[in-house]
C-alpha cells in the first residue's frame, strides 16, 4: 500500500523550534516530488513548497520562503519540515503529499499524510 | 503567482442535483489543473488531475472540464458523501496554489 505517516501532533511556545516527519512507503521515494501544505484552523489550503527527494531539489513559495525549512532523506525515505523559531500565527494542520512531475510542472497530490498538527501558544 | 478563483464558496444542493463549481486561473496554465474534496477533520484527496482526468476509483459522477484560464468540475447526481469543500490547485508553475475552496452544502 503507498502511504504516507506524519510524525505526531506538537505543542510548542513561541521562538522554539520543531522538526516534523513524512515517512513515505510503498512506492519509490526518490521518483516522485513531497510536497507541503498548510491549512490554518477553519481555513484553505496553503502550498508552502516542494521537494524531490532523489536530489533534494526543492522549491518554496514565496510566503514560505526563509520562514521554514524542507529536506528529505533519502535513505530512510523521509521527507521533513522545520522551523527554528516558531511564531503563534504558526499554528496550523500541516499536510505532506506525493506528487509527481514533469519538467517544470507537476500533477495531482495524490496520496496524502494524515496531517501534523502545531499549536503555538505561551 | 498564478491566482486560483473559485466559486461559488459555498453552494447549497440537494442529493440527487447536477452540481458545477468553476476555477479560473490568472494565466494560463494549459491543463494543470487539480480538483481536491476535503472533508471535516480529514486530509484532502484527489479527485480530478489534468483538468479533466478523473483519478482511479473515483465515482464517475465526477468529472472535470477546461484548459487555460477556465476550468470546472461538475458532479452529475450528488450523493450524501460528496458534501464536503472543494479545491482547485494549478500544478503549472511554481508557487502551486489553491482556490479558496467551495463549501458544498446539503440544502
Amino acid at each position: 500500500e503507498v502511504q504516507l505517516v506524519q510524525s505526531g501532533a506538537e505543542v510548542k511556545k513561541p521562538g522554539e523550534s520543531v522538526k516534523m516527519s513524512c515517512k513515505g512507503s510503498g512506492y519509490s521515494f526518490t521518483s516522485y516530488w513531497i510536497g507541503w501544505v498548510r491549512q490554518m484552523p477553519g481555513k484553505g489550503l496553503e502550498w508552502m513548497g516542494i521537494i524531490y527527494p532523489g536530489d533534494s531539489d526543492t522549491r518554496y513559495s514565496p510566503s514560505f520562503q526563509g520562514q521554514v525549512t524542507i529536506s528529505a532523506d533519502k535513505s530512510i525515505s523521509t521527507a521533513y519540515l522545520q522551523w527554528s523559531s516558531l511564531k503563534a500565527s504558526d499554528t496550523a494542520m500541516y499536510y505532506c503529499a506525493r506528487q509527481g512531475g514533469f519538467g517544470e510542472s507537476w500533477y495531482g497530490m495524490d496520496v496524502w499524510g494524515q496531517g501534523t498538527t502545531v499549536t503555538v501558544s505561551s | 503567482d498564478i491566482q486560483m478563483t473559485q466559486s461559488p464558496s459555498s453552494l447549497s444542493a440537494s442529493v440527487g442535483d447536477r452540481v458545477t463549481i468553476t476555477c479560473r486561473a490568472s494565466q494560463s496554465i494549459s491543463s494543470y489543473l487539480n480538483w481536491y474534496q476535503q472533508k471535516p477533520g480529514k486530509a484532502p484527496k484527489l479527485l480530478i488531475y489534468a483538468a479533466s482526468s478523473l483519478l482511479s476509483g473515483v465515482p464517475s459522477r465526477f468529472s472535470g472540464s477546461g484548459s487555460g484560464t477556465d476550468f470546472t468540475l461538475t458532479i452529475s447526481s450528488l450523493q450524501p458523501e460528496d458534501f464536503a469543500t472543494y479545491y482547485c490547485q494549478q500544478s503549472y508553475s511554481t508557487p502551486q496554489t489553491f482556490g479558496q475552496g467551495t463549501k458544498l452544502e446539503i440544502k
